[in-house]
């Protein structure tokens, strides 16, 4: 069975901290793809990135980055040089291989930047 | 370009009645996804449409159903609706097969 672990409930930092956000997954599957989202207190899931098993490059967009490990089964996530607009709830999620977004996420992690 | 859009925003019924939610998919994708997120139960699959018909379906009670439309629009009725109903229900669509989704601002349903 598949599963999405976010350990970290909520996370306090201040202003221009930097900051990682843990997630560990289980999956028989060889094919999975891994996402990030971000939920601001509107509501709206807003994604940040897609990875799949096979890509196990580390990624940089900005100020966010992206760790992914297949060996600790690890897609952890972090925030550069925090700001107040990063606050926000963030999941990770995984989908399998087969086709479509039948995807399962973990319980999020709330960030809170502090100004 | 339009993203997913979802409506009713906030929808407030009583315990029994229907609740039908609305969601337009973003222009071209073919699949959509309901998701429901409950209050300390975090964001669970409910269902997916792709090209007008029920592709998959979460662990959820037949009282929980929906359609796609032509337009590849979707509804998602609930009905008999019970107060742990109470969550916000999140659309996404993607196009057909991909395994990558963008999600609506979500429609927050309250049963009293």
């Amino acid at each position: 069975a598949q599963k999405v672990t976010q350990a970290q409930t909520e996370i306090s930092v201040v202003e221009k901290e930097d900051v990682t956000l843990d997630c560990v997954y289980e999956t028989r599957d060889t094919t999975y793809y891994l996402f990030w989202y971000k939920q601001p207190p509107s509501g709206e899931l807003v994604f940040l990135i897609r990875r799949n098993s096979f890509d196990e490059q580390n990624e940089i967009s900005g100020r966010y980055s992206w760790n992914f490990q297949k060996s600790t089964s690890s897609f952890n996530f972090t925030i550069t040089a925090s700001q107040v607009v990063d606050s926000a709830v963030y999941f990770c999620a995984l989908s399998d291989g087969t086709g479509g977004f039948k995807t399962i996420f973990g319980a999020g992690t709330r960030l809170f930047v502090k100004a | 370009e339009a993203g997913v859009t979802q409506s009713p925003t906030h929808l407030i019924k009583t315990r029994g009645q229907q609740a039908t939610l609305r969601c337009s998919p973003i222009s071209g994708h073919t699949s959509v996804y309901w998701y429901q997120q409950a209050l300390g139960l975090g964001l669970q699959f409910l269902l997916w449409y792709d090209e007008g018909e029920e592709r998959n379906r979460g662990n959820f009670p037949p009282r929980f159903s929906g359609r796609q439309f032509p337009n590849y629009s979707s509804e998602l009725n609930v009905n008999a609706l019970e107060l742990e109903d109470s969550a916000l229900y999140l659309c996404a669509s993607s196009f057909q097969g991909y395994t990558e989704a963008f999600f609506g601002q979500g429609t927050r349903l309250t049963v009293v």
